[in-house]
């Protein structure tokens, strides 16, 4: 019954290491996003999806692509992971603009994945 | 983009005490939320509310849009209510959807 989840919930890995977060919601939404929260809690944004099309893409260094197979879905893969790269990793998604006639645009947000580069 | 500032940085109640958070914001809103962080790291929805005043049981809020800060309330605080306090806003300039986050209130209910 979750609404947005995330697989998985805490990655330990190596400098250096590939590695994908997975990300999923149930809501009917059409828009998704990735957020980063740091070490001192302050959480930014990464990128958002729109019906599988991209429409935000902050600064962020290019080993970081996302992909989304479908609107309900929107995966982070990260390469050649770095120890700057350790952080709380959030997904969430919002109705978005088509539906915003009939809802209000609440950005409902996923567990976190915690990611630990070793 | 749009500017969010949030006071204060910390704050420890007793038990059953009230309080009043703040968010100030730099430009007009399409879109404010309030968020509660618990402990184990999830955030929580508390309101959306871009304009107006609204109430979930002990906790309400208020955002004057036209000044430009936003209010969250919480009364007879419990424990339970410990953890960071975010206010988030899409505005300004900022593509649709970009929610700029506060730095949060740390809140510490004591028994």
């Amino acid at each position: 019954d979750t609404a947005v989840s995330q697989t998985p919930k805490y990655l330990v890995t190596q400098m250096g290491n590939d590695k994908s977060i997975k990300c999923e919601q149930n809501l009917g939404h059409d828009t998704m996003y990735w957020y980063k929260q740091d070490s001192k809690k302050f959480l930014k944004i990464m990128f958002s999806y729109n019906n599988k099309e991209l429409i935000i893409n902050e600064t962020v260094p290019n080993r970081f692509s996302p992909k989304s197979p479908d609107k309900a879905h929107l995966n982070l893969h990260i390469n050649s992971l770095e120890l700057g790269d350790s952080a709380v990793y959030f997904c969430a998604s919002s109705p978005g603009p088509a539906q915003l006639s009939s809802s209000t645009d609440t950005q409902y947000f996923g567990p976190g994945t915690r990611l630990t580069v070793l | 983009g749009i500017q969010v500032e949030q006071s204060p940085p910390d704050l420890i109640l007793q038990e059953g005490a009230n309080s009043t958070l703040r968010c100030n914001f730099s430009d007009s809103v399409n879109n404010l939320q309030w968020f509660h962080q618990n402990p184990w790291g999830q955030l929580i929805n508390l309101f959306y509310i871009p304009s107006g005043t609204k109430q979930n049981g002990r906790l309400s809020a208020t955002t004057v849009a036209t000044e430009r800060y936003s209010l969250l309330y919480i009364s007879s605080s419990q424990t339970t209510d410990s953890g960071v306090y975010f206010c988030a806003v899409n505005g300004g300039t900022d593509s649709w959807g970009k929610l700029q986050f506060g730095a949060g209130t740390q809140v510490v209910v004591t028994p």
